[in-house]
């Protein structure tokens, strides 16, 4: 079984560029998540998707940030324009959702911005 | 502040002997913990995971063991392998949160052969 799929697996842009990240789940897990995995920290949610809906986007930096989850399946993270602090590494999980909470991550897209 | 503490950014052990990565949160709502293992270049991946209601999960090689009363958690590895060299991350859910998972920093475990 395929696991999560994202893409590009790296980026380098200059600053004030856009960027988008694209995120595929497990196959009939409902919820996504997109994290932020700065260097030598843990992974920080971004945004949660319950299917089509963005549950939980309290941690989303709004001015610069957006996602969509176009159907419940497929995910895209948008930066735009990227600042040099947005270097790090993307990660997007996905899970069955309800009260199953282990999330499978992908490999993640590492940025950096230049 | 951080929720969930990490305090040893690195161990090392012998290839054989028993591995201990400790975890500590602050928040008392929290009510499920899981540890992640993560390679270079690869995503955290699934390892173990243990209820608030229990103090004692086992899976092969892995046991986490969880005290409540101390806001502690450790992840036991025995016998350690050269292939358990990773990072581990402690993550934790509060009540309520569903999915959402506030992790800490990581622990860089390298076990010599």
């Amino acid at each position: 079984e395929a696991g999560v799929v994202q893409s590009p697996r790296y980026k380098i842009i200059e600053k004030k560029q856009p960027v988008a990240f694209w995120c595929n789940p497990i196959s009939g897990h409902n919820t996504l998540y997109w994290y932020r995995q700065n260097l030598g920290q843990g992974p920080e949610l971004l945004i949660r998707y319950e299917n089509e809906e963005a549950v939980d986007d309290s941690q989303l930096p709004k001015d610069r940030f957006s996602a969509e989850r176009l159907k419940g399946v497929d995910s895209t993270l948008k930066i735009q324009p990227a600042e040099l602090g947005d270097s790090a590494v993307y990660l997007c999980a996905s899970s069955l959702g309800g009260t199953n909470t282990e999330a499978f991550f992908g490999q993640g897209t590492r940025l950096t911005v230049v | 502040d951080q929720q969930v503490k990490q305090n040893s950014p690195s161990l090392s052990v012998q290839e054989g002997r028993i591995s201990i990565l400790n975890c500590d949160y602050t928040n008392s709502m929290f009510d499920y913990f899981l540890w992640y293992k993560k390679y270079p270049a690869e995503g955290p991946t699934f390892l173990i995971s243990i209820s608030s209601i229990k103090d004692k999960n086992e899976d092969g090689r892995f046991t986490v063991f969880l005290n409540k009363s101390a806001k502690h958690l450790s992840l036991h590895i025995v016998p350690s392998q050269p292939g358990d060299s990773a990072v581990y991350f402690c993550a934790a859910r509060r009540r309520g949160s569903q999915g959402n998972l506030i992790f800490g920093k990581g622990t860089k475990l390298s076990v010599k052969p």
